[in-house]
């Protein structure tokens, strides 16, 4: 039983494209990340979302607590962006992660 | 600042070898953890510590041990390694409660033979 599931598990865009990553979970939670993973497979926070929606420079995330829903959405894609994009959720006292969603944006 | 840093970044062993991972953080922070990270699976948590001198038990802690002596340190010990151990480890650390953003050490790829 995965509590986090992610979609798509691949992803190729051309360059510029308008990129939405979903993840939806199945527990109740306090805060939900968006992670990056690079191809030399470093992990960095992106985002920590409890409600509502934030934006970071070309990227924003959502959340719709009700709906167990968030996205992640990249705005004029960039190759650079190619990367694995996960999901985690924090509820009773432990996160669970997706498997992620696998990025390749072409020049 | 480093952040997180963790040595060594690769290793081979023959089953039945021991070796330690070492986990360093200049962040001050309480929190740290453990996981593995293996192919078609999300990152799971091995064993994690609350602060100094304090370690729990995760999702898959079987064949591992830790310690936490030092707060800016956490090591994690594999006693006899078996090829099941064979995966990418990182190590994280965040600065208080666990809801709270994690910080990624680079991770350490293991090969047990």
């Amino acid at each position: 039983k995965n509590e986090v599931e992610q979609s798509p598990q691949n992803l190729t865009a051309q360059e510029g494209e308008f990129i939405t990553i979903n993840c939806s979970y199945s527990v109740g939670i306090s805060a939900l990340h968006w992670l990056q993973q690079h191809p030399g497979g470093g992990i960095v926070s992106l985002f920590m979302l409890s409600s509502g929606k934030k934006k970071h420079g070309r990227l924003i995330a959502t959340i719709n607590i009700q709906e167990k829903h968030s996205s992640l959405h990249i705005t004029a894609s960039h190759p650079r962006d190619s990367a694995v994009y996960i999901c985690a959720v924090y509820s009773g006292n432990q996160f669970y992660f997706g498997t992620g969603t696998s990025l390749t944006v072409i020049p | 600042n480093a952040g997180v840093t963790q040595t060594p970044k690769f290793r081979v062993l023959k089953t039945g070898q021991s070796m330690t991972l070492l986990c360093a953080q200049d962040m001050n922070h309480e929190y740290m953890y453990w996981y593995r990270q293996d192919p078609g699976m999300g990152l799971r948590l091995i064993h994690y510590s609350v602060g100094e001198g304090t370690t729990a038990k995760g999702e898959v802690p079987d064949g591992y041990n830790v310690s936490r002596l030092k707060k800016q340190n956490f090591l994690l010990g594999l006693e006899s390694a078996a090829p099941s151990q064979t995966s990418v480890y990182f190590c994280a650390s965040s600065y208080s409660t666990r809801g709270q953003t994690q910080y990624f050490g680079p991770g350490t790829r293991l090969l047990v033979l």
